[in-house]
């Protein structure tokens, strides 16, 4: 089966601008996280859904982040207007519901200049 | 509050050394740990899930144990290899119904030829 896809790989913007990133989970997997990882650290959940309903939200910068899962597949977080503390590692993950383990992606590696 | 902590920061050793790495959690109400390996500029990839009720679990070189009495997992490579070189993360899912998982800061391992 195909893993979780995210893309862009890379993306380098300007402070101030925004940007988007989009997931695509594994075929079935009903529950999808964001998360962010700084360099040298390891990630923090920054979202959850289950199927296109948010239930963590908690730690979700919301002056700036929002995140959508449209139909409860793919799922696209957006941070309008970045700024040099958002560069990171922007991991999706994926899981059944109530599965014992998460499947990550590749990760969105965001530099703001 | 769970803090997930390990060490070292890094380690280097020679080709075909045994090695340990760390993991200790704060809070042993855990619903499970499981140990990634995150290669530069990648994703994470699960190596070993251990329930809480579970001591250890075994995948080709890689054994971890869990005592969740103590706070504490590690991770046991035998045979290291120079494709063993990477960051290894521990992570811990509370018992509680977040599927949140708390990350530590990593292990950065260099296995020398």
């Amino acid at each position: 089966e195909a893993g979780v896809v995210q893309s862009p790989r890379y993306k380098i913007i300007e402070k101030k601008q925004p940007v988007a990133f989009w997931c695509n989970p594994i075929s079935g997997h009903n529950t999808l996280y964001w998360y962010r990882q700084n360099l040298g650290q390891g990630p923090e959940l920054l979202i959850r859904y289950e199927n296109e309903e948010a239930v963590d939200d908690s730690q979700l910068p919301k002056d700036r982040f929002s995140a959508e899962r449209l139909k409860g597949v793919d799922s696209t977080l957006k941070i309008q207007p970045a700024e040099l503390g958002d560069s990171a590692v922007y991991l999706c993950a994926s899981a059944r519901q109530g599965a014992e383990g998460y499947t990550f992606g590749s990760g969105t590696r965001l530099t703001v200049v | 509050k769970q803090e997930v902590t390990q060490i070292p920061a890094a380690l280097s050793v020679p080709e075909g050394e045994n090695l340990v790495l760390n993991c200790s959690f704060t809070d042993s109400a855990i619903y499970n740990l499981q140990w990634f390996r995150q290669d530069p500029g990648k994703g994470l990839t699960s190596l070993l899930l251990i329930q809480s009720s579970q001591r250890e679990q075994t995948s080709g070189r890689l054994n971890a144990s869990l005592d969740k009495s103590s706070g504490r997992s590690t991770l046991y490579i035998a045979a290291s290899q120079p494709g063993d070189s990477a960051t290894y993360l521990c992570a811990v899912r509370r018992v509680d119904s977040s599927y949140k998982l708390i990350f530590g800061s990593g292990t950065r391992l260099l296995v020398r030829p």
